[in-house]
């Protein structure tokens, strides 16, 4: 169980355009999703708490208006990256708490999503 | 907020020899602790975690963990590696509150050598 899915695994688009990724918890509830991006041989840094039914809350240096974050239900939640630049090119990793049975806090991640912006 | 310091960036160790992890991390409340494991392009696979109890946590794939408030270190062990280990490894913390958030070492890279 806690098997968390994300699409499409890689995605190459060009400049300017936008990029929407899902991500999806298949065998649970989940009321709290986490986005994260990787730089190459760097660690995960946190970009956003997606909760369901709710506004995202961004970290610190992150624009709200550049990555859209939609959590319209409880298995899925999606990261939308508005008019894409190369810098915008990362490894996108999301995360999923249970809804309930849980109280460790253990986030279960996703595959990740190669994103490319030519 | 929390912190974590994985001070290896790097480690290399020959097959069936044992390999530690070190972590240090720093936190004003008491904290949850994990260590994840990322093969090349794969998303992050939970190794072991300390919520409470013994101190001496043990995960899977024969590694094991060992949490030790006063020096504030919660370093990964096993005691012989195989090929298949050579991958990234993420210590992380995670504040006994509400908000799940997971902070994350800068990581360790583990190359296995024949």
């Amino acid at each position: 169980g806690a098997v968390v899915s994300q699409h499409p695994s890689w995605v190459i688009c060009k400049s300017g355009t936008s990029v929407k990724i899902e991500c999806r918890s298949l065998d649970f509830q989940a009321t709290t999703m986490f986005w994260y991006r990787q730089f190459p041989k760097q660690s995960l840094m946190l970009m956003a708490t997606s909760n369901e039914g709710s506004k995202a809350t961004y970290e610190q240096g992150v624009e709200k208006d550049k990555f859209l974050i939609n959590h319209a239900s409880l298995t899925l939640s999606t990261l939308t990256v508005t008019s894409a630049h190369p810098e915008d090119s990362s490894f996108y990793i999301c995360s999923a708490i249970r809804t309930s049975g849980t109280t460790d806090n253990e986030q279960f991640f996703g595959p990740g999503t190669r994103l490319t912006v030519l | 907020a929390q912190s974590v310091t994985q001070l290896d960036s790097q480690v290399p160790v020959f097959e069936e020899a044992p390999v530690e992890l070190r972590c240090n991390y720093s936190s004003s409340v008491s904290v949850y602790l994990f260590w994840y494991v990322q093969y090349p392009n794969q998303g992050l696979q939970l190794l072991l975690k300390y919520l409470s109890g013994s101190t001496l946590v043990k995960g899977i794939n024969g590694f094991e963990a060992e949490f030790n408030k006063s020096q504030t270190s919660f370093h990964l062990r096993k005691p012989s590696v195989h090929i298949s280990d050579t991958a990234e490894y993420f210590c992380a913390v995670s504040q006994r509150s509400n908000d799940y958030k997971l902070s994350f070492g800068a990581g360790t890279t583990v190359t296995v050598r024949a």
